[in-house]
């Protein structure tokens, strides 16, 4: 049973353009959401979080809105720029699952120039 | 060393043998975790460890083993290794369990 789920296995957007990644998740104990983005051959790097008091976070030209009504959280990027080309996970935890991260299975964003 | 290393890079093995990736830190981070990443599944929590001395079974403990003796190593143990561990292995700390987790580059291992 996936609990995180990103229902996109790719998207390509224009350099310039916004890039919109959605997630979504089934557990309602999940309080605390993250967004990783992974190079090949290297780890995951963390990006941008949100905890479940807020519904908006954030950082330079990165953006996480989470609607918890819908569990349903999405990262906005704008402008696209092409070294933000990669692999994109969304993760969460909380409940019995606190500091246990649940991955989705990942959205690879093409940007072209 | 800088954040956390893991090896080795990359691995392979014959099925039936025992083989450690091994995981430091170097940010005294107190918890500590093992992931496997496969295509089409995202990363899949193997075994946790939210202190030195504990441990915990994540989502996937079947066919591994850790320890955490000190508080800057976390090694993973594939006792008799089988076909379907082959994937990359990451590890990964944080500063307590509610912190956001750093990843170590991988491990990538081939189980033939």
């Amino acid at each position: 049973d996936q609990q995180v789920k990103q229902n996109s296995p790719s998207l390509s957007v224009q350099e310039g353009r916004i890039s919109i990644l959605n997630c979504d998740y089934t557990n309602s104990m999940f309080d605390y959401f993250l967004w990783y983005k992974k190079y090949p051959a290297e780890g995951p790097t963390f990006l941008i979080s949100i905890s479940s008091i807020k519904d908006k976070n954030e950082d330079g030209r990165f953006t996480v809105f989470l609607n918890k009504s819908a569990k349903h959280l999405s990262l906005h990027i704008v402008p696209s720029q092409p070294g933000d080309s990669a692999v994109y996970f969304c993760a969460a935890s909380g409940g019995t699952s606190y500091g246990k991260l649940t991955f989705g299975q990942g959205t690879i964003l093409t940007v072209h120039p | 060393i800088a954040g956390i290393t893991q090896a080795p890079t990359s691995q392979i093995l014959a099925a039936g043998r025992r083989m450690t990736l091994r995981c430091t830190q170097d940010m005294r981070h107190n918890a500590m975790y093992w992931y496997r990443q496969d295509l089409g599944l995202g990363l899949r929590l193997i075994h946790y460890s939210n202190t030195a001395g504990t441990t915990g079974k994540g989502e996937v403990p079947d066919g591994y083993s850790v320890s955490r003796a000190n508080t800057d190593d976390f090694p993973l143990t594939l006792a008799s290794a089988v076909p379907s561990q082959t994937s990359v292995y990451f590890c990964a700390s944080s500063s307590d369990r509610r912190g956001t987790q750093y990843f170590g580059p991988g491990t990538r291992l081939l189980v033939l």
